[in-house]
C-alpha cells in the first residue's frame, strides 16, 4: 500500500526566512515519483517540483527545494525567501511505477507572517 | 504550455437539477483525472481516464457520471445530487508515463454548490 504522511497541519514563517514543510511517505515500489504542489485559497493546485527516486541530486525549481532522503523514505519541500504569496496549502503527493493513480497527503497549511 | 481549463468555475444546483463539469486539456496528454476536494482537506479521486477508456471509478455514487468524448476533453454529468457533494471538483491531466515520472496538472477547479 501506498502511503503520504505530512504531520505539519499548519506552519508559520516570517517573511524571507526559509521553511521546510515535512513529508514522508511508504511503498514497496522501487521506482517513483515524488510531488509537491501549492494550493492558494483560490482552489487551483499549482505543481511546484518534481523527485524521481533514483535521482541523484536533490531536485531545484527557483526558491524550492527538494531535501530527498530515499533511505529514510522522506521528501521535504523547502522554500526560501518566504514572501506573502507562498501563503497556501502545500500537499505532498506520490505517483508510484504502475498504475495511474497519484497518492496526495494530507497537507500543510503554511502562513507567511510579514 | 501546462495549460488545463474548467467550466465553470462556480456552479449552484438544486437536488434535482442536471448539470455538467467540463474539462480540457491541449497539451497531448493520455491520461485525464476527476478529483472532488472538501476544504482543507486533499484531493480525493473520483475516476481516471487512459487513453480515452475509463481505468479507474473509486466506487463513486451514480450520480456523477464521467465522459471522455476524445482525448482532450473530460465531462462529469451530475444529476440528483446530494448537499454533501458541495465541494471543489478538480480536473488533472497527464502524459501517462511508467515508472513514477508522470506528472500531473491541475485546472482551477469547479467550486459546487448543491442546495
Amino acid at each position: 500500500a501506498q502511503k503520504i504522511t505530512q504531520t505539519q497541519p499548519g506552519m508559520f514563517v516570517q517573511e524571507k526566512e526559509a521553511v521546510t514543510l515535512d513529508c514522508t511517505y511508504d511503498t514497496s515500489d522501487q521506482s517513483y515519483g515524488l510531488f509537491w504542489y501549492k494550493q492558494p485559497s483560490s482552489g487551483e493546485m499549482i505543481f511546484l517540483i518534481y523527485q524521481g527516486s533514483y535521482d541523484e541530486q536533490n531536485a531545484t525549481e527557483g526558491r524550492y527545494s527538494l531535501n530527498f532522503q530515499k533511505a529514510r523514505k522522506s521528501a521535504n519541500l523547502v522554500i526560501s525567501a518566504s514572501q506573502l504569496g507562498d501563503s497556501a496549502m502545500y500537499f505532498c503527493a506520490m505517483r508510484p511505477y504502475t498504475g495511474n493513480q497519484f497518492y496526495f497527503g494530507t497537507g500543510t497549511s503554511l502562513t507567511v507572517i510579514p | 504550455d501546462t495549460e488545463v481549463t474548467q467550466t465553470p468555475k462556480h456552479l449552484v444546483m438544486g437536488m434535482t437539477n442536471k448539470k455538467s463539469l467540463k474539462c480540457e486539456q491541449h497539451m497531448g496528454h493520455r491520461a485525464m483525472y476527476w478529483y472532488k476536494q472538501k476544504a482543507k482537506k486533499p484531493p480525493e479521486l473520483m475516476f481516471v481516464y487512459s487513453y480515452e477508456k475509463l481505468s479507474i471509478n473509486e466506487s463513486v455514487p451514480s450520480r456523477f457520471s464521467p465522459e471522455c468524448p476524445n482525448s482532450s476533453l473530460l465531462n462529469l454529468h451530475l444529476h440528483a445530487l446530494q448537499p454533501e457533494d458541495s465541494a471543489l471538483y478538480l480536473c488533472a491531466s497527464s502524459q501517462e508515463r511508467w515508472g513514477g515520472t508522470d506528472t500531473q496538472y491541475f485546472g482551477p477547479g469547479t467550486r459546487l454548490t448543491v442546495l
